[in-house]
């Protein structure tokens, strides 16, 4: 089945700087990577998502890098400010295939730390 | 619209007993999924619901767990009887239809003393 690495488990860094959050996959098979933010006592939120026919998406100070042949996606905040100190949870999975292929395989998650 | 809700958004029970927790998903969403989060580890599947068709349960870990979703709306997690190691967060997500992004309720923290 799916294996999904996260790395770093913990990042801090300084409000205005940039913060990248690494995944890798074991599933050449999977096709669709989403992010999810989940603040503490809150439910997972989706923040953004790709899909493998495409190499990058961005949404304001939110990107996502996809590498199908290295097996591996990225998350990328610009200008982080406080607010964005969350857990992060990458995932994925293999929606088109039929059967049961449309669980959610996750990573550990990083604890992001926007220090005012 | 609202989002998938919860209930309860705590229990607290005893070895043995039995808990059964509940999820609402959103107005229209087919498909229903249960997660689960173990002492600070990842999130894991434990099964996929098409309305009121189990479409996946490979992630079920005993038959300790029964999840139902009568009539395809709402759906309820039953353990029975509980164990120390079924202490977590559970939680339910739902999507349009297979494939569509899902979305995540706030989850059942479950306590097993």
């Amino acid at each position: 089945g799916e294996n999904v690495e996260q790395h770093p488990s913990t990042l801090s860094v300084q409000e205005g700087d940039s913060a990248v959050i690494k995944c890798t996959y074991s599933d050449s098979a999977s096709n669709y990577f989403p992010w999810y933010k989940q603040e503490l006592g809150k439910r997972p939120q989706l923040i953004i998502d790709i899909r493998s026919n495409v190499g990058e998406k961005k949404d304001q100070r939110i990107a996502v890098t996809l590498n199908k042949t290295a097996k591996h996606f990225s998350l990328h905040i610009t200008e982080t400010q406080p607010e964005d100190s969350a857990v992060y949870f990458c995932a994925a999975s293999n929606p088109n295939s039929g059967g049961s292929n449309y669980k959610l395989t996750f990573g550990k998650g990083t604890l992001l730390t926007v220090n005012p | 619209e609202a989002g998938v809700t919860q209930f309860p958004s705590h229990s607290v029970i005893e070895k043995g007993q039995t808990v059964t927790l509940r999820c609402d998903p959103i107005s229209g969403h087919d498909n229903l999924y249960w997660y689960r989060r173990v002492m600070g580890k990842e999130i894991k599947f434990l099964l996929h619901f098409v309305k009121e068709s189990k479409q996946d349960e490979s992630g079920m870990p005993n038959n300790r767990f029964l999840a139902e979703r009568t009539g395809g709306t709402y759906s309820t997690l039953k353990v029975q009887p509980a164990e120390l190691e079924d202490s977590g967060v559970y939680f339910c997500a739902s999507s349009l239809d297979r494939g569509q992004p899902q979305h995540f309720g706030d989850g059942t923290r479950l306590s097993i003393l």
